[in-house]
């Protein structure tokens, strides 16, 4: 049973970086895409972006001078950095497995963050 | 980016009735759209993918249709865990992109 985990800070101040992790079990990193998406106040879903085992990401134009995604191999893991954070960004942030064709079929259970000082 | 309309944003249906979320794509996206359904405090589960496949443990009386821009949703047989939210995604081109969502409640 494939499961992801996001972690990280639930706070930012305006400026800076959001970091997070998602912590995969169940499955291995280095296959499939791997997705971080969030949810704004207005329940809007946002594509993020996504990589793949750190050979290739793809991001949101919307937010791609900011984003860098990466993976850690060894801890079954991928990250999201959101660089010079706003109150525009306080969002659930999930991460998500893609599976071709199949869509976004396992997600992370979320966490709010919340971008104020 | 595609975008994508859902309609209606909200229905209030009752149990045992049959329902229909229909999603517009700006652009042709053939059949790749996928319909996820969230619950309050919960992350989104796809129930559809690939416009009319059934997502392994997902009930029979959840089904998908459509190609090319315009798809729907029906759900038959209406159940109290369906009343939800649910999204239609394109996963035809990055970036991708939701529907703004339909809030199906109970009438």
């Amino acid at each position: 049973q494939v499961q992801l985990q996001e972690s990280g800070p639930r706070l930012v101040k305006p400026s800076e970086t959001l970091s997070l992790t998602c912590t995969v079990s169940g499955a291995s990193i280095s296959s499939h895409y791997w997705s971080w998406i969030r949810q704004l106040a207005g329940k809007e879903l946002e594509w993020i972006g996504r990589i793949y085992a750190s050979e290739s990401a793809n991001y949101n134009p919307s937010l791609k001078s900011r984003v860098t995604m990466s993976t850690d191999t060894s801890k079954n893991q991928f990250s999201l950095n959101l660089t010079s954070v706003t109150a525009a960004d306080t969002a659930v942030y999930y991460c998500a497995r893609e599976v071709a064709v199949a869509g976004l079929d396992t997600w992370g259970q979320g966490t709010l963050v919340t971008v104020s000082s | 980016d595609i975008q994508m309309t859902q309609s209606p944003s909200s229905l209030s249906a009752s149990v045992g009735d049959r329902v229909t979320i229909t999603c517009r794509a700006s652009q042709s996206i053939t059949h790749y759209l996928n319909w996820y359904q969230q619950k309050p405090g919960k992350a989104p589960k796809v129930v559809i993918y690939a416009a009319s496949s059934l997502q392994r443990g997902v009930p029979s009386r959840f089904s998908g249709s459509g190609s090319g821009t315009d798809f729907t949703l029906t759900i038959s047989n209406l159940q109290p865990e369906d009343f939800a939210t649910y999204y239609c995604q394109q996963s035809y081109s990055t970036p991708y992109t939701f529907g703004q969502g339909t809030n199906l409640e109970i009438k």
